[in-house]
C-alpha cells in the first residue's frame, strides 16, 4: 500500500476561523512533509517531520502550526489565515529523508 | 540550495507523438524523482532514479548524475499524459527541491 490520504479535499475558511488539515500514511514511513503549492508553480516545502520530531521549518508564518501525534499522522493547524494563503496543500511521506516521497491528493484551501 | 531547471516549460503534442523532457540540477544529488501532476493536483510517482535508466511502459527515464541531468521520455503520447511533469532532487543535507516543471498538453 503506497497511499497517503488527506482530509478534507476542499476547505473554505474565513480569516478568523481555526481549522486543521489531516494526513495519514500506513507505510511505516518515518518522515512526513507539508508542502504548499500555488497555481502554475512547483510545490514549496513548509515542514518536515523525521521520527515524529520537527526537523525543518522553512520560515513558515506562525499562523500555520504543524503537529505529528504519531508516526502515521500529520496535522496542519490553521489560524488567522490571509487570502494569499489560498493554495493546494500537499502532504507526503518517505521511508527516510533521502528516500522516495509519496504524495497525498492534497487539500485545496480557499481563504475568504 | 540546489537549482533545478526543467525544459521545455511548455509542450504541445499531437496524440501519438514522442517527447523528451529535461531536468538539469546545479549540484550533486542523493536521489531524483519524476512526477506527473494531473489536472486534479495529484502528484503521481513515475520514477525514482538517482542514476541509470528505467522503463515503465511508454515512459522511460535516464539520469546521468555526473553530468547533473535527467531525461524523461514519453512515447506514443496519449491525452491522459497531459498535465505538469516535475523532477525533484534530494541534495546534501537531505533537502528536497522541486524543478520548475514542464506543462504538457496532448491534443487528439
Amino acid at each position: 500500500d503506497t497511499e497517503v490520504t488527506q482530509t478534507p479535499k476542499h476547505l473554505v475558511m474565513g480569516m478568523t476561523n481555526k481549522k486543521s488539515l489531516k494526513c495519514e500514511q500506513h507505510m511505516g514511513h518515518r518522515a512526513m512533509y507539508w508542502y504548499k503549492q500555488k497555481a502554475k508553480k512547483p510545490p514549496e516545502l513548509m515542514f518536515v517531520y523525521s521520527y515524529e520530531k520537527l526537523s525543518i521549518n522553512e520560515s513558515v508564518p506562525s499562523r500555520f502550526s504543524p503537529e505529528c501525534p504519531n508516526s502515521s499522522l500529520l496535522n496542519l493547524h490553521l489560524h488567522a489565515l490571509q487570502p494569499e494563503d489560498s493554495a493546494l496543500y500537499l502532504c507526503a511521506s518517505s521511508e527516510g529523508r533521502m528516500n522516495e516521497q509519496f504524495f497525498g491528493p492534497g487539500t485545496r484551501l480557499t481563504v475568504l | 540550495g540546489i537549482q533545478v531547471e526543467q525544459s521545455p516549460p511548455d509542450l504541445i503534442l499531437q496524440e501519438g507523438a514522442n517527447s523528451t523532457l529535461r531536468c538539469n540540477f546545479s549540484d550533486s544529488v542523493n536521489n531524483l524523482q519524476w512526477f506527473h501532476q494531473n489536472p486534479w493536483g495529484q502528484l503521481i510517482n513515475l520514477f525514482y532514479i538517482p542514476s541509470g535508466t528505467k522503463q515503465n511502459g511508454r515512459l522511460s527515464a535516464t539520469t546521468v548524475a555526473t553530468e547533473r541531468y535527467s531525461l524523461l521520455y514519453i512515447s506514443s503520447s496519449q491525452t491522459t499524459d497531459s498535465g505538469v511533469y516535475f523532477c525533484a532532487v534530494v541534495g546534501v543535507g537531505n533537502q528536497f527541491y522541486f524543478g520548475t516543471g514542464t506543462s504538457l498538453t496532448v491534443i487528439p
